[in-house]
C-alpha cells in the first residue's frame, strides 16, 4: 500500500529556508503514471497547492510562490523534497505530500498525514 | 489565480441530500473536466472522493456524487450521515499547469 511521509523541522526562523522531504514507500517515485505534489495549510484555513515535480525532474508551481519554491525529486532514494526561501510567519502551515494522477488528471489520489513547520524566531 | 468559490458551510440532517457548489472560470472549471473534491476531517489528511468531474475512487461511496454546468461544478451528498460532517474543497485544473483549490466548505450534519 503506498504511503507518503514528510520529513522535516518543526520550526524554521523568518528569512530562512523551509526544506521538506517526502519519503514514498510501497510504490516507486519513478512511476510512469504519476507525478507528486506539495500542498499547505495554514492553522484554521484553506488548502493551498504548492506545486508537483515528475519523475523526470520537470515541475511546476504555483505562481504565487514560484519565485522562493523548489521542488525536486530523487529517485534513488524514492523521495522528493521542497524547498521555500525566505520565509515569513505567513508560510506557518501544515505541509502535506500527495500522489497526483498523472495523465492530465491533476487529482491527489494519496496524501501523508501532513507535518507542522511553524516559522518563528 | 483567485481560488474557487465555495459557500462557507452548509448543513443537513441524516439521510438528506445536500449540494455544494465549487465555482470558477471559463479558462478552469468551464473548459476542463478536471474538477476533484476531497473531504478532510478535523486533524487528518485530506482524502479524494471524486475526480475528473464524476469518478469516484474505488472504495470511496456511490453516495457522494459529482456534476458540473457551466463554470461550476458540484458535490452531492445523498443519504446524509454523521461520519459525512466534515471540510470539502474543490480544486481544478487551470491552464498552464496550475491546479486551484477552492476556499472550503464545512459540513454540518444536524
Amino acid at each position: 500500500q503506498l504511503q507518503l511521509q514528510e520529513s522535516g523541522p518543526g520550526l524554521v526562523k523568518p528569512s530562512e529556508t523551509l526544506s521538506l522531504t517526502c519519503i514514498v514507500s510501497g510504490g516507486s517515485i519513478s512511476s510512469m503514471n504519476y507525478w507528486w505534489g506539495c500542498i499547505r495549510q495554514p492553522p484554521g484555513k484553506g488548502l493551498e497547492w504548492i506545486g508537483s515535480v515528475y519523475n523526470s525532474g520537470t515541475a511546476y508551481y504555483n505562481p504565487s510562490l514560484k519565485s522562493r519554491v523548489t521542488i525536486s525529486v530523487d529517485t534513488s532514494k524514492n523521495q522528493f523534497s521542497l524547498k521555500l526561501n525566505s520565509v515569513t510567519a505567513t508560510d506557518t502551515a501544515v505541509y502535506y505530500c500527495a500522489r497526483q494522477i498523472g495523465g492530465g488528471s491533476w487529482s491527489l489520489d494519496h496524501w501523508g498525514q501532513g507535518t507542522l513547520v511553524t516559522v518563528s524566531s | 489565480q483567485s481560488a474557487l468559490t465555495q459557500p462557507a458551510s452548509v448543513s443537513g440532517s441524516p439521510g438528506q441530500s445536500i449540494t455544494i457548489s465549487c465555482t470558477g472560470t471559463s479558462s478552469g472549471v468551464g473548459n476542463y473536466n478536471l474538477v476533484s473534491w476531497y473531504q478532510q476531517h478535523p486533524g487528518k489528511a485530506p482524502k479524494l472522493i471524486i475526480y475528473e468531474v464524476t469518478k469516484r475512487p474505488s472504495g470511496v461511496s456511490n453516495r457522494f456524487s459529482g456534476s458540473k454546468s457551466g463554470n461550476t461544478a458540484s458535490l452531492t451528498i445523498s443519504g446524509l450521515q454523521a461520519e459525512d460532517e466534515a471540510d470539502y474543497y474543490c480544486t481544478s485544473y487551470v491552464p498552464p499547469n496550475t491546479l486551484i483549490f477552492g476556499g472550503g466548505t464545512r459540513l454540518a450534519v444536524l
